[in-house]
């Protein structure tokens, strides 16, 4: 089984709303992403996780927030969003260290109004 | 640092027709290479990867074959159909842990 599951499929919300984006994959992998990709644009990676500890920042804003609850789980908390962060939120994981492969989720579908 | 170069688009074919995507890269050592797969409205999916030189990736009729001697790793597919319509990415996954680069994508159409 190579899923990685996410939840909302789509959101709406206003620019002073806090909603989360929520993540899971039960392959055992200990590497999480979370990536931004606008349209017919690649993925840009946000943030990694490895063995449950933020490793990677990718410089992004304070209004974005991660969080690894366990090994299966990744957030990402969302306040006071701009209209320019509306993009598809994609989720991936994968074993630990180099040229691993990563699984993707379906990705969220954000729409900051 | 470690790069990957992908052939630009839009790339419109008529059914059954050949498809090559070409993709270079840039980097240290032996990265491993993948193609990815974006349906329209939906997440990447793993088409195809190769983890050393010479290897081919292969799935659903499309092939890439990691070429270290021109830095490598083009997408074809013999008879492409009209549901292989998506965005293809190159991707490399090299020696800084948990790190990947994409091409900047390809958008097939494939028209019947």
């Amino acid at each position: 089984d190579t899923e990685v599951t996410q939840t909302p499929k789509h959101l709406v919300m206003g620019m002073t709303n806090k909603k989360s984006l929520k993540c899971e994959q039960h392959m055992g992998h200990r590497a999480m992403y979370w990536y931004k990709q606008k349209a017919k644009k690649p993925p840009e990676l946000m943030f990694v996780y490895s063995y449950e500890k933020l490793s990677i920042n990718e410089s992004v804003p304070s209004r974005f927030s991660p969080e690894c609850p366990n090994s299966s789980l990744l957030n990402l908390h969302l306040h006071a969003l701009q209209p320019e962060d509306s993009a598809l939120y994609l989720c991936a994981s994968s074993q630990e260290g180099f040229q691993e492969t990563q699984y993707f989720g379906p990705g969220t579908r954000l729409l900051v109004l | 640092g470690d790069s990957v170069t992908q052939m630009e688009g839009p790339v419109t074919l008529s059914e059954e027709a050949f498809l090559t995507i070409n993709c270079t890269y840039t980097a240290t050592g032996y990265p491993s290479l993948f193609w990815y797969v974006q349906y329209p409205g939906e997440g990447l999916q793993l088409l195809l990867k190769a983890t050393k030189a010479d290897d081919k990736g292969s799935n659903k009729g499309f092939e890439a074959t990691y070429r270290k001697e021109t830095t490598s790793f083009h997408l074809e597919k013999g008879s492409v159909q009209v549901s292989d319509s998506a965005v293809y990415f190159c991707a490399l996954s090299g020696r800084t842990g948990n790190q990947f680069y994409f091409g900047t994508g390809t958008s097939l159409t494939v028209i019947p």
